[in-house]
């Protein structure tokens, strides 16, 4: 059974990086893509971007360069990071597989990881 | 970007009824559509993908169909486990969205 678990700090500061770390357990990171999501509070899911093994990575574009994703084979893990966060980006924050048989859909997800961004 | 808007927002039904959400995408996405299910405090749950397909492990009750614009998510006779919100998702076009959720609710 495919795991994913999601770890990093729940509190950062306005202005700061948020990262985000998802340990993977199951099956290799070298296979499929693998995407990060969140969900502000009380909100719908917002899809942020996902990796492919190659390194190769989609970014929402509306997240202006902000975000970046990479990944390390070695400990089966990928990540997050996210700068310039201001309140508006306070929310559970998902790591998911992703299936790319027809189109890009998540059947594997963390259990969640609340980021609240403040001072 | 392709938007998704679902109806309706929320809904009341009982145990044994059958329910459908509607999911509309602003533009084709032919069968390139996704549901899930989400309980409070959990993370969402896969139901169907490619617009009719069954996720391994998901009861036959779930039924999804439609394909360019419309789609549908029918509960055929509804459990008390499935109380819970419900999301499309569009896989197709970059941004990935996702519609805006209907919470189904007991009544």
């Amino acid at each position: 059974q495919v795991q994913l678990q999601e770890s990093g700090p729940g509190l950062v500061r306005p202005s700061e990086t948020l990262s985000l770390t998802c340990t993977v357990s199951g099956d290799s990171i070298t296979t499929y893509y693998w995407s990060w999501l969140r969900q502000p509070p009380g909100k719908g899911l917002e899809w942020l971007g996902y990796i492919y093994h190659t390194g190769s990575t989609t970014y929402k574009p509306s997240l202006n360069g902000r975000i970046t994703i990479s990944a390390e084979p070695s400990k089966n893990q990928f990540s997050l990071r996210l700068t310039s966060v201001t309140a508006a980006d306070t929310a559970v924050y998902y790591c998911a597989r992703v299936r790319a048989n027809w189109g890009r859909y998540f059947d594997f997800w963390g259990q969640g990881a609340l980021v609240t961004v403040s001072s | 970007d392709i938007q998704m808007t679902q109806s309706p927002l929320s809904l009341s039904a009982s145990v044994g009824d059958r329910v459908t959400i509607t999911c509309r995408a602003t533009g084709s996405i032919d069968t390139y559509l996704s549901w899930y299910q989400q309980k409070p405090g959990k993370a969402p749950k896969l139901l169907i993908h490619s617009a009719s397909s069954l996720q391994s492990g998901v009861p036959s009750r779930f039924s999804g169909s439609g394909s360019g614009t419309e789609f549908t998510l029918t509960i055929s006779s509804l459990q008390p486990d499935d109380f819970a919100t419900y999301y499309c998702q569009q896989t197709v076009g970059t941004p990935l969205t996702f519609g805006g959720g209907t919470k189904v609710e007991i009544k």
